[in-house]
């Protein structure tokens, strides 16, 4: 069954760093987003991304967050000068976007673990 | 989006039904259930998504009202590794964002 990956799957950096969190997502969906989980807390949604544009943001996803999709396969994550409050578990996702109604599934990764020291 | 209530936290014991309600009273008439599933430490996953009456598949199935103002989560027979959290999410999907409550956790033991 195909599967996103994520990787790395821990990352540990110094705050005031910037860190890329790579994603493949599943090769034939269109859509792809960020989730991010902190210890004890609700998954929460940073951004979708469609065709090459961002296409729906959170209050989060501020401007030290960026997406990318360098490629036909990976999709990014950049947050570009670590807060120790970015601590936390960050989940992309795809889905094949062939549906409105019902809402696409969403097929998550294992996630990535940031410690910001 | 409609706002679920769904239990904090039940218990069960391995090989019994556990069924988890949620409770959605503003649900919109293009709004469908889904629930998701998520272990520690991994991402959400899918289980099941319905719009009314029951759906079922080869992991749960989904009993839905005719007001919609609630949903069950049926899970039979569970096994310790169906400790989790359960997550019930309403929506028509005009945006793609999932919007994750707290959740259920399902402890089971044996």
């Amino acid at each position: 069954e195909p599967e996103v990956t994520q990787t790395p799957s821990h990352q540990v950096t110094q705050m005031g760093q910037e860190v890329i969190l790579r994603c493949v997502p599943i090769s034939n969906h269109l859509y792809f987003y960020w989730y991010r989980q902190i210890l004890g807390q609700k998954v929460e949604f940073l951004v979708s991304f469609y065709n090459n544009e961002i296409s729906e943001k959170s209050e989060i996803f501020d401007d030290q967050f960026s997406v990318e999709r360098p490629d036909g396969s990976n999709f990014t994550l950049k947050i570009r000068s670590t807060k120790l409050e970015d601590s936390a578990m960050y989940f992309c996702a795809s889905s094949d976007g062939k549906t409105t109604a019902p809402p696409d599934t969403q097929y998550f990764g294992p996630g990535t673990r940031l410690t910001v020291l | 989006l409609a706002k679920t209530t769904q239990p904090v936290s039940m218990d069960s014991y391995e090989g019994q039904e556990v069924n988890i309600t949620c409770s959605h009273n503003n649900i919109a008439t293009n709004d469908y259930i889904t629930w998701y599933q998520q272990f520690p430490s991994q991402g959400p996953r899918f289980i099941i998504q319905g719009y009314k009456t029951k759906v079922t598949n080869e992991v749960a199935s989904l009993f839905i009202p005719a007001d919609r103002k609630s949903s069950t989560l049926s899970l039979p027979r569970v096994s310790l590794s169906d400790t989790a959290v359960y997550y019930c999410l309403v929506d028509g999907g005009a945006t793609n964002k999932l919007i994750f409550g707290t959740g259920t956790l399902l402890a089971v033991q044996p």
